[in-house]
């Protein structure tokens, strides 16, 4: 196990609804990701959270937002939602160094009826 | 924008069997990392390259970056059922990963 955590693990919303998913870096962590990995695809890049700044977004609309917390712990938040939305939502937590290894959650599986 | 193409998308192997999977990108990396994704679950994070022509063995599997820094390649001999799942490459610039789209691997017995 990576020491990553994401809650809840599942998550069923209708179109027009707004979603929060959390996760919980690994300890000593302080840059975490979070990726959009719809079936049968790899993970797109949503956007970056390093010291509770976003400092790197992907090709996401605005209603694709995030936060980070003095502990690290990060959510996402999709307002909005769309039927596209449904995927497989990962975050990774990693060091401020750039080359280091990213440690992925679980993942939340979101779908949007 | 970068983009991180994987061929095959399938690759069935006779157990035993040799295999390749080939990652290409259309602009030259810092780096590229591999991760390995079972049925259901999330990337795990298998190695990095950072050198022009680096290769890196993990016992039965072993790991290629081009010269140019644009192309990498990951190699497993005598495959095994424990080698199924979807292996993705991701290239590594300034801050974020751009994945492929992966190769998934099912094996016979």
């Amino acid at each position: 196990e990576t020491g990553v955590t994401q809650s809840p693990t599942h998550l069923i919303k209708t179109r027009g609804q707004q979603v929060t998913l959390r996760c919980s870096s690994q300890s000593g962590h302080n840059t975490v990701s979070w990726y959009q990995q719809a079936l049968g695809q790899g993970p797109q890049f949503i956007f970056q959270y390093y010291r509770e700044e976003e400092n790197g977004r992907g090709n996401f609309p605005p209603r694709f937002s995030g936060l980070q917390f003095p502990n690290y712990s990060s959510e996402l938040n999709v307002n909005a939602l769309e039927l596209d939305d449904s995927a497989l939502y990962l975050c990774a937590s990693r060091t401020e160094f750039g080359t280091d290894t990213q440690y992925f959650g679980p993942g939340t599986r979101l779908t949007v009826l | 924008g970068q983009q991180v193409m994987q061929i095959p998308q399938y690759q069935h192997v006779q157990e035993g069997e040799d295999f390749t999977t080939y990652c290409n990108s259309s602009t030259t990396l810092s780096n590229i990392q591999w991760y390995k994704q079972r049925p259901g679950g999330h990337p795990v994070f298998l190695i990095q390259l950072v050198k022009s022509g680096e290769v890196k063995k993990q016992k039965r599997l072993t790991f290629q970056f081009g010269e140019a820094k644009k192309n990498s390649s990951l190699h497993i001999t005598a495959t095994q059922t424990t080698d199924v799942g979807t292996y993705f490459c991701a290239g590594v610039n300034d801050y974020k990963l751009s994945f492929g789209a992966g190769t998934t691997v099912t094996v016979r017995a």
